[in-house]
């Protein structure tokens, strides 16, 4: 089955730090790649779309400056969180759609867990 | 716009015993369906599916759904559940045709106890 892989799975660094997160689908092309934030239980929730070659489109609220999203190739997504603080810890999933089809499902990394101190 | 209502945020059940997680959403517009699973620390796991054609839709380990266009409603059971089952239950709705965005409810804990 189609497998997206998300790395990495955990980060804890300092307040101030930039963290860069990737998402990749492994066998299949994703023109589109969704990454979202999870707080402890609750649903995701979308923050940004990523669409290859162009630039991503931000959910309200969701501060670009903040969340960069880059989706360089048909394979590769990254979300770098710049000048993270700890109101930034959260878990973190990215997710690719195949090109084929909008009723092809979402496939979903495996998450970044991530700890500001 | 979409909404999707999982009525019941918590289900214990007991191991063997059949479960049902309940699912309704809200669409002026012909929706895809969707259940995914979340183990602790993990992403989302697709289950199933609802596109089109026969209402009763079969997933991976065990799962089914049912569509019920009437009701607006996805329910998702299992006739007998295992304590392997104990996870995060998210139902959500994709618009047909263009739209490329999910919209999620807000998850089901589903506990299997011993």
């Amino acid at each position: 089955g189609a497998v997206v892989s998300q790395h990495p799975s955990r980060v804890i660094c300092k307040s101030g730090t930039s963290v860069k997160i990737e998402c990749r689908s492994l066998d299949f092309q994703a023109t589109t790649m969704f990454w979202y934030r999870q707080f402890p239980k609750q649903s995701l929730m979308l923050m940004a779309t990523s669409n290859e070659g162009s630039k991503a489109t931000y959910e309200q609220g969701v501060e670009k400056d903040k969340f960069l999203i880059n989706h360089a190739s048909l394979t590769l997504s990254t979300l770098t969180v710049t000048s993270a603080h700890p109101e930034d810890s959260s878990f973190y999933i990215c997710s690719a759609r195949s090109r084929l089809g909008a009723e092809q499902p979402q496939h979903f990394g495996d998450g970044t867990r991530l700890s500001i101190l | 716009a979409q909404s999707v209502t999982q009525l019941d945020s918590q289900v214990p059940v007991f191991e063997e015993a059949p479960v049902e997680l309940r699912c309704n959403y809200s669409s002026s517009v012909s929706v895809y369906l969707f259940w995914y699973v979340q183990y602790p620390n993990q992403g989302l796991q697709l289950l199933l599916k609802y596109l089109s054609g026969s209402t009763l839709v079969k997933g991976i380990n065990g799962f089914e759904a049912e569509f019920n266009k009437s009701q607006t409603s996805f329910h998702l059971r299992k006739p007998s559940v295992h304590i392997s089952d104990t996870a995060e239950y998210f139902c959500a709705v994709s618009v047909r045709g263009s739209a490329r965005q999910l919209t999620f409810g807000s998850g089901t804990q589903l506990t299997v106890l011993p």
